[in-house]
Parts: structure tokens; C-alpha cells; sequence
């Protein structure tokens, strides 16, 4: 099973501005994903971050406000941009390859103020 | 990605077995049936997944329905640390990607 590393594992930030949270897999992954999980809610999934192109967005999130970046099989960055208060919630990143089982990282929980 | 309709909560008795079911009755061909679970502040945790067959690992047990369009996740003997979220999901498929409902919470209880 692959591990998967997330940082910062947490973060307080002011908002206006932005964060990159980083995750790291220990193998070569096929597919990377981005999930939200809102407090008391559910995971809700932001993007698929395709390596060398760019991620493809769920309904409701746009590339200007979540960048992502996915250089090769095994790392990608979110980047949360221009935050509010809205924007407070654990970031999840998931690798998996077809098929098979995602594994998740433990998350960033990110806290706006 | 089919969409999954699972109880809200569940309690279970500690020593006991857990049955979490799951509807998911527009499922396709190729999906598979995935389950989750969720302690607090972690990471979901996988624990099984199958596309026909029940499956088996030291986890738990996973009942499909002939037809596909229902399963039974079943945790043998629960204990207190099993007291989670458990999230079925219909899905990986064409499009690959794991999308979650709303789960279950199952308290076990001593």
C-alpha cells in the first residue's frame, strides 16, 4: 500500500492570501486526487491532477482558485488562493492507480481568519 | 459515479457483528464497490473493495448482491476503536475518480 505525506499538516493563515499544501507519495501513482472536507461534512472531490497537464475540476471549483500542479507520478501541489473564512476546511490528497484502492494522506487542516 | 444511499448511524453492540448496508442501484458495469472508513481528524482508511464476488480480507467481509445493486459491509467482531464514518462508494470505473456520500456512523458501544 502506498503512503501518502501531506504538508503543512496544518495551517492558521490570514486571508487574501494563499496557501501550497504538498503531497507526497512514496510510489508511482497513476492518479492523484484533490479532496475538501468541510467541517461535520462529507469529503467532496476538488480535482484530478493529471501529470504534465492540466487537472481537470468538479463542479464548482475553478483553476484560478485552486491551482494545482502534478509534476510527475508521485507529487502535486493545491494551492488555495485569495482565502476567506469559507475557505477552512482539511485538505485531503489521494493517489491510486486503476482499479485498485485510493490511499489518502492524513490532511492539512487549514483555518482562515 | 453511481450514487450510494447508506444509513445515517448505526450502533452495535461491542464483540458483536457490524452489517453496515448499502444501496447502489444505479452502479455500472465497471464500477467497483468500495468501502471507507473515517475516524475522527484522520484520513479515510480503506478496508475493501470488490466488483462481483464477496470479498475477504483481515479487515472485514464484503456481501455484493447478484444484481450488484446492493452490499453488506460486515466487521466481525466490533470493538470501540471500530466507532467511525463508513463511507461506500460505487465508483473508479471510466472516469477513475472515488466520489463519497454521506456514510454511516457507527457507534459501537461497550
Amino acid at each position: 500500500s502506498a503512503v501518502i505525506s501531506q504538508k503543512p499538516s496544518r495551517d492558521i493563515c490570514q486571508r487574501g492570501t494563499s496557501l501550497t499544501i504538498q503531497c507526497q507519495v512514496d510510489s508511482q501513482v497513476t492518479m492523484m486526487f484533490w479532496y475538501r472536507q468541510q467541517p461535520g461534512q462529507s469529503l467532496t472531490l476538488i480535482a484530478t491532477a493529471n501529470q504534465g497537464s492540466e487537472a481537470t475540476y468538479e463542479s464548482g471549483f475553478v483553476i484560478d482558485k485552486f491551482p494545482i500542479s502534478r509534476p510527475n507520478l508521485t507529487f502535486s501541489t493545491l494551492t488555495v488562493s485569495n482565502m476567506s473564512p469559507e475557505d477552512s476546511s482539511i485538505y485531503l490528497c489521494s493517489g491510486r492507480d486503476m482499479n485498485t484502492e485510493a490511499f489518502f494522506g492524513q490532511g492539512t487542516r487549514l483555518t482562515v481568519v | 459515479d453511481a450514487k450510494t444511499t447508506q444509513p445515517t448511524s448505526m450502533d452495535c453492540a461491542e464483540g458483536r457483528a457490524a452489517n453496515l448496508p448499502c444501496n447502489h442501484s444505479t452502479i455500472s458495469g465497471n464500477e467497483y464497490v468500495y468501502w471507507y472508513r473515517q475516524i475522527h481528524s484522520q484520513g479515510p482508511q480503506y478496508i475493501i473493495h470488490g466488483l462481483k464476488n464477496n470479498e475477504t480480507n483481515e479487515m472485514a467481509s464484503l456481501i455484493i448482491t447478484e444484481d450488484r445493486k446492493s452490499s453488506t459491509l460486515i466487521l466481525p467482531h466490533a470493538t470501540l476503536r471500530d466507532t467511525a464514518v463508513y463511507y461506500c462508494i460505487a465508483g473508479g470505473g471510466a472516469t477513475n475518480k472515488l466520489i463519497f456520500g454521506t456514510g454511516t456512523l457507527l457507534a459501537v458501544q461497550p
